[in-house]
């Protein structure tokens, strides 16, 4: 079956810095990548819609230059959390898309500001 | 737009007891899925079910099953004799048909707590 995977699937890094998370595809291309972000006991929400050579679509109130987002194949899309605060502390989990059939979520990363 | 109603913010129950889910959407496409997931608390989204506007047939999955009323916009989900390995947060989201897109808009999840 179709399987995503995400890395790191955990981060703890310090108020400032920059961290990538990646979001591959195993076994199928993925056309189009989502981005959702959950807070602690809160639902998911999609941050951005990324296409295979274009750019992304971010969702209203998601800052575009803090996060980051390539998606420069078919099987690996990358968020980067820019100059990251301690809100930003989230659990980041990518979905992928095939041209046809359903989307597979990633595992997520859980990610900890200091 | 489109929005998805999960009124129940916990359940608690006993291990054997049926619990049932409830799920209430908003939109305005006549055509759409309708999909449940659980997030135990390894945070991984487990997927259970995905079920088309067109087709309000009820399903049975071993001790999940589903209850689709479009003339209610309702789609909840039962689990009958839970078991402690059920306790997880049930997240109900609705995706629009056209295009492929697989965009997702999530309730705001029910977490359920099966007790021994």
């Amino acid at each position: 079956g179709a399987v995503v995977s995400q890395h790191p699937s955990w981060v703890i890094c310090k108020s400032g810095t920059s961290v990538k998370i990646e979001c591959r595809s195993l076994d199928f291309q993925a056309t189009t990548m989502f981005w959702y972000r959950q807070f602690p006991k809160q639902s998911l929400m999609l941050m951005a819609t990324s296409n295979e050579g274009s750019k992304a679509t971010y969702e209203q109130g998601v800052e575009k230059d803090k996060f980051l987002i390539n998606h420069a194949s078919l099987t690996l899309s990358t968020l980067t959390v820019t100059s990251a605060h301690p809100e930003d502390s989230s659990f980041y989990i990518c979905s992928a898309s095939r041209v046809i059939g359903g989307g597979q979520f990633g595992p997520g990363t859980r990610l900890t500001v200091l | 737009a489109q929005k998805v109603t999960q009124a129940q913010t916990e359940i608690s129950v006993v291990e054997k007891e049926d619990v049932t889910l409830d799920c209430v959407y908003e939109t305005r496409d006549t055509t759409y899925y309708l999909f449940w997931y659980k997030q135990p608390p390894s945070g991984e989204l487990v997927f259970l079910i995905r079920r088309n506007s067109f087709d309000e047939q009820n399903e049975i999955s071993g001790r999940y099953s589903w209850n689709f009323q479009k003339s209610t916009s309702s789609f909840n989900f039962t689990i009958t004799a839970s078991q402690v390995v059920d306790s997880a947060v049930y997240f109900c989201a609705l995706k629009r048909a056209q295009g492929g897109s697989e965009k997702l808009v999530f309730g705001k999840g029910t977490k359920l707590t099966v007790n021994p």
